[in-house]
């Protein structure tokens, strides 16, 4: 099944504990993005990445990083959480030539509380 | 740069009735591709329908369908006979047709929507 695969589900940490978002897919995109969802405001981009060993910013990238090394893995790293990253994060990716056609698929999402 | 409006913030409906979800969108582009996602309680993002800026005819999947005005910037989404499981939140999304570095997929704030039986 053709799927994007984002863990963990929930997670409820402190401030200032290094953690990480995994996620992977098995579609073979080029493209897979971060980002994070707060009431009233949507879905705001953190990173993208275009292809391995390619990052970059997006809209809030702040107190966050990621990394590339493989096609199918993009996982976000928060090395020092603080309250205000407490949200709704979702992984997405997609092909850029069938992108109009297929859209893009997100994770399940992770419900990232920080306290 | 590109923003996307969707100035309903909560809608209601009765069951088996019709609503339409309003979405406007800011670009000087004239090649893009629009899309509206369905985000229900399990808060999965699931991809209802897309629309191509350079097609005219609007997009149709079932029950539904899009009012695409290019013109305009407008992009509304019109769920006929609503059913339970239509309660979500409902994004509208854009990017444009050649992504280039960013290939980024923008957002609306989204519009809640609940069916009441």
């Amino acid at each position: 099944e053709a799927q994007v695969t984002q863990n963990p589900r929930y997670l409820i940490t402190v401030t200032g504990k290094k953690l990480t978002v995994t996620c992977s897919q098995n579609m073979n995109h080029e493209y897979m993005s971060w980002y994070r969802q707060d009431p009233g405001l949507g879905l705001r981009q953190i990173y993208y990445s275009m292809n391995v060993e390619v990052t970059d910013k997006g809209d809030v990238p702040e107190g966050y990083k990621v990394s590339r090394k493989e096609k199918r893995n993009f996982p976000l790293i928060l090395e020092s959480p603080s309250p205000n990253q407490t949200s709704l994060y979702f992984c997405a990716s997609s092909s850029y030539r069938d992108r109009g056609i297929y859209g893009y698929t997100f994770g399940s999402g992770t419900r990232l509380t920080v306290v | 740069a590109q923003t996307v409006t969707q100035s309903q913030p909560e809608m209601s409906v009765q069951e088996a009735e019709t609503v339409t979800l309003s979405c406007t969108y800011d670009t000087s582009e004239s090649n893009y591709y629009l899309f509206w996602y369905k985000q229900p309680p399990s808060r999965q993002m699931i991809l209802v329908i897309r629309q191509e800026a350079y097609k005219q005819q609007n997009a149709t999947e079932n029950r539904f369908s899009v009012n695409f005005q290019k013109a305009a910037k407008s992009f509304s989404l019109k769920i006929s006979d609503s059913q339970l499981g239509d309660t979500a939140m409902y994004f509208c999304a854009f990017t444009l047709f050649e992504g280039g570095a960013t290939n980024k997929l923008i957002f609306g704030t989204g519009t809640l929507l609940a069916v009441q039986p």
